[in-house]
């Protein structure tokens, strides 16, 4: 089945630094979305990327898709402690619905 | 408008005592989730539903979980008997399309 494998498992920056975190599957994705968990909480969505080479942008944050819609990343410039959570990728496979998520990237910031 | 509904918040209880988690998605939501959260990983899919049908439940431990959403609203998951390893928090999400999904605040289960 596929798997979808996220790098690195954690993360921890200064404030102000940048922080990216990449999604890799092991099958060709129909599209992958991104979710944000602060701690205690639960998976907010971000994003949904459908396009090879996507690249969407949200204030700070940056959405990749690759080519072969087999990989994307989550760039965050200048980090703010209210970045602090765990981002996941999610993916969905070209022949079905499931969305897999990924582990997760846990990102710390500190002031 | 209102989230998704999910209780209890919590639960602890003994291994081999059932438990039940009941879920209201957000008004006009077809498309319900459960899912299951273990520390340190991402959600796991139990069981996908089509208004009331449950069109997957390839990844229900189906000789103690259950499932039902009988009238293609809210849901209720069960398990029974519970053991140790269930310990975890069990998310709820429903979406209008196959995009964004929206997820409830979970119920953490403790398996004692």
């Amino acid at each position: 089945g596929q798997q979808v494998m996220q790098i690195p498992q954690y993360q921890h920056v200064q404030e102000g630094e940048d922080f990216t975190t990449y999604c890799n599957s092991s099958t060709t994705l129909s599209n992958i979305q991104w979710y944000k968990q602060r701690p205690g909480g639960h998976p907010v969505f971000l994003i949904q990327l459908v396009k090879s080479g996507e690249v969407k942008k949200q204030k700070r944050l940056t959405f990749q898709f690759g080519e072969a819609k087999k990989n994307s990343s989550l760039h965050i410039t200048a980090t703010q402690t209210t970045d602090v959570g765990t981002y996941f990728c999610a993916g969905r496979e070209s022949s079905g619905y499931a969305l897999n998520f990924g582990k997760g990237t846990s990102l710390l910031v500190t002031p | 408008e209102a989230g998704v509904v999910q209780s209890p918040r919590y639960k602890i209880i003994e291994k081999k005592q059932p438990v039940a988690f009941w879920c209201n998605p957000i008004s006009g939501h077809n498309t319900l989730y459960w899912y299951l959260q273990n520390l340190g990983q991402g959600p796991e899919l139990l069981i996908r539903y089509e208004n009331e049908e449950a069109v997957d439940d390839s990844q229900l431990p189906k000789d103690r979980f259950s499932a039902e959403r009988l009238k293609g609203v809210d849901s209720t998951l069960k398990i029974q008997p519970a053991e140790l390893g269930d310990s975890a928090v069990y998310l709820c999400a429903s979406s209008l399309t196959y995009n964004e999904q929206f997820f409830g605040p979970g119920t953490r289960l403790t398996v004692l």
